[in-house]
């Protein structure tokens, strides 16, 4: 059980915008920045957005994030054939001294 | 442009210790977070621990016990062993550089990854 809560799987068809939610507390998303990676089968995780909101450079400006209270959410926008990948969110957990991630989730271009 | 670099053994059997070792190259080692990730087959990413140029640690409190994460300055690695392994313990395991620091003006923690290793598959069965 992870101590952020994702859905397991989103779709939607290419073009389109999608958006994947991350659900937690007070003492992880709640009072602390978070990350989001992106993780192709049989490949290590990628950074794609951090701080909330920042994309490190590499990452293409159709992905965005956001974060409102408890809960963060992932933008992808035109969606691509080549966007299909597991999508975790993270951050650290004060109350547990600890990183915290999402069980993930599994983005399907129709 | 950091580099991190893994291995260790990849097939142990039930109650042997799993020993891995991550270099870092081409970048500072100091002021850094580097933390030991794995990922069971089909599952998602559980943190294990980290550990700063220090020696500073912090562990899942739910393998704390089992654990140990150490760092070799000199060499600019870090090792993580995993003892009384069990089937539960197969995953691969990534380590991975994190950049934490504290928000004074708004109470919070940034944290992310951002260099990631090619992960080392540890299976562990008899």
């Amino acid at each position: 059980q992870s101590v952020l809560t994702q859905p397991p799987s989103v779709s939607a068809a290419p073009g389109q915008r999608v958006t994947i939610s991350c659900s937690g507390s007070i003492s992880n998303i709640g009072n602390n920045y978070v990350s989001w990676y992106q993780q192709f089968p049989e490949t290590a995780p990628k950074l794609l957005i951090y701080d909330n909101n920042k994309r490190p450079s590499r990452i293409p400006d159709r992905f965005s994030g956001s974060k409102s209270a408890t809960s963060a959410t992932l933008g992808i926008s035109g969606l691509q054939t080549g966007d299909e990948a597991d999508y975790y969110c993270g951050t650290w957990d004060s109350s547990l001294s600890a990183v915290v991630f999402g069980g993930g989730t599994k983005l399907t271009v129709l | 442009q950091v580099q991190l670099q893994q291995w260790g053994a990849g097939l142990l059997k039930p109650s042997e210790t799993l020993s891995l070792t991550c270099a870092v190259y081409g970048g500072s080692f100091s002021g850094y977070y580097w933390s030991w990730i794995r990922q069971p087959p089909g599952k998602g990413l559980e943190w294990i621990g980290e550990i700063n140029h220090s020696g500073s640690t912090n562990y899942n409190s739910s393998l704390k016990s089992r654990v140990t994460i150490s760092v070799d300055t000199s060499q600019n690695q870090f090792s993580l062993k995993v003892n009384s392994l069990t089937a539960a313990d197969t995953a691969v395991y990534y380590c991975a550089r994190g950049e934490r620091s504290f928000d004074s003006e708004n109470f919070q923690y940034f944290y992310h990854m951002d260099v990631w290793g090619e992960g080392t598959t540890v299976t562990v069965s008899s």
